[in-house]
């Protein structure tokens, strides 16, 4: 099915643990993207990733580290789980940066630090 | 960072009736989208408009852009407990291509 995939779907960590999230996409976009969604807060950018082999910081990136592998593929680590990174994270692509016209997100990925 | 503004932030009504929700803002966006998310998923795209005054309709709903792009609207009409779901406006202003999230309204049809 074409779309964004992202694993795990679920994790538990404990504080100072570390982990990689995964993100694929088989739509050929160049941009892809990750968010973090807290209740009351909407969703907040991570990082972004405008085209292969660039990545930029988002609104929230503290904590954090990207590598964008291929075209295909962006991932995100925390080196150093803290609770508050607990949080549900979404990853996602779009055609072309600068024409934007809308994300296809994955199902994300439930994350609680302990 | 712009700030998108929905309202209301909750809405709980009965099958059958109609309902509008709004996202404003003091930029101008140079393109805005509307999202739905369901429990456990991530947000799905409605519709992405670009041209002030725009209307857009899927079925019951009806999107409009404001003239001057600094707003927009989501109507419903008849609503059906299949258009229970959080709401997410979207734009992109300011030269940058990457669009900001409203918080959302969270809407419940009940049967």
């Amino acid at each position: 099915n074409a779309g964004v995939t992202q694993t795990p779907k679920f994790q538990v960590l404990k504080t100072g643990q570390s982990m990689t999230l995964q993100c694929a996409q088989d739509m050929n976009h160049n941009s892809m993207y990750w968010y973090r969604q807290d209740p009351g807060m909407g969703l907040r950018l991570i990082y972004y990733s405008a085209s292969e082999g660039t990545t930029d910081k988002g609104e929230v990136p503290n904590g954090y580290n990207v590598s964008r592998l291929n075209k295909r593929e962006f991932s995100l680590r925390l080196e150093s789980a803290a609770p508050s990174q607990t949080s549900v994270y979404f990853c996602a692509s779009s055609d072309s940066g600068r024409n934007n016209y809308g994300y296809t997100f994955g199902s994300g990925t439930r994350l609680t630090v302990v | 960072t712009q700030l998108l503004e929905q309202s209301p932030q909750f809405l709980s009504i009965q099958e059958g009736e109609n309902l509008t929700v709004y996202c404003n803002s003091s930029s101008v966006f140079s393109s805005l989208q509307w999202y739905r998310q369901e429990p456990g998923e991530g947000p799905v795209l409605l519709v992405t408009v670009v041209t002030g005054g725009e209307v857009k309709k899927l079925k019951r709903l009806t999107f409009q852009f404001g003239d001057a792009r600094k707003d927009s609207s989501l109507h419903i009409t008849a609503a059906q407990p299949g258009d229970t779901g959080l709401y997410l406006c979207a734009g992109a202003s300011g030269g940058s291509y990457i669009p900001t999230f409203g918080r959302g309204t969270s809407l419940i049809v009940h049967p």
